[in-house]
């Protein structure tokens, strides 16, 4: 079995200032993880994924995640908000035997001017 | 450009009716997967299709269909059994040739709404 929490439903930052959106996963096999954004009304777009290599992914529009076994977590961060980041960020574990994935509640990031 | 096309955006329906959401794709993929989306509940799998011909049940299949027939396209239908279908239906697809990827392509959703 395999589940995914983000544990902060709402974010809100102000423009300039760091973002952190928070990811605990659990899973049976190794897994891969992912965070997409969605805009709204729009489709997901991939950010990043870890599949097993370099522990620190970096991603597109500045955003990095980082892969850390012990806690089981997969943190979203970007050192400085633009008005663009505002949009809804989800965390996605894979890591069962038929590759499907398994989605987390979803995290909205608001960023304040 | 190589992507995934759903139609329409939005969709009204009246109580009683089935409806069908369209999903094609020229990306050459392989898999294809509906969802739902619903506020502060994340993405919840509806049906996959891995294969022409082919497809399974995912975690809230009871109320939809589906059908495989071409490997470009991937037809949802809301039937009037579905409790609940005022939500966002995402379209998304895989290319299985390179699993170890697993990276979900998506469509940019069709909006239905019960009245």
């Amino acid at each position: 079995a395999q589940s995914v929490t983000q544990l902060d439903s709402h974010v809100s930052v102000s423009e300039g200032t760091p973002v952190l959106l928070r990811c605990n996963y659990s899973s049976s096999y190794s897994p891969s993880l992912f965070w997409y954004v969605q805009h709204p009304n729009k489709g997901l777009q991939l950010l990043l994924k870890y599949t097993s290599a370099a522990t620190l992914v970096k991603g597109i529009n500045g955003f990095e995640a980082e892969f850390k076994k012990s806690e089981t977590s997969f943190h979203l961060t970007k050192p400085s908000a633009h008005m663009s980041d505002a949009a809804e960020y989800f965390c996605v574990v894979s890591g069962n035997a038929g590759n499907m994935l398994t989605f987390g509640g979803g995290t909205r990031l608001m960023v304040k001017p | 450009d190589g992507g995934i096309t759903q139609s329409p955006k939005y969709l009204f329906r009246k109580e009683g009716q089935n409806v069908t959401l369209s999903c094609e794709q020229n990306l050459n993929h392989d898999a294809m997967y509906w969802y739902r989306q619903d506020p502060g509940q994340g993405l919840r799998l509806i049906y996959y299709s891995q294969i022409v011909n082919d497809f399974q049940k995912g975690d809230i299949a009871e109320g939809y269909s589906v059908s495989r027939e071409k490997k470009e396209s991937f037809p949802l239908t809301v039937t009037s059994a579905q409790k609940n279908p005022t939500a966002f239906y995402l379209c998304a697809s895989k290319d299985r040739g390179h699993s170890g990827a697993n990276v979900l392509t998506f469509g940019a959703g069709s909006r239905l709404t019960v009245l």
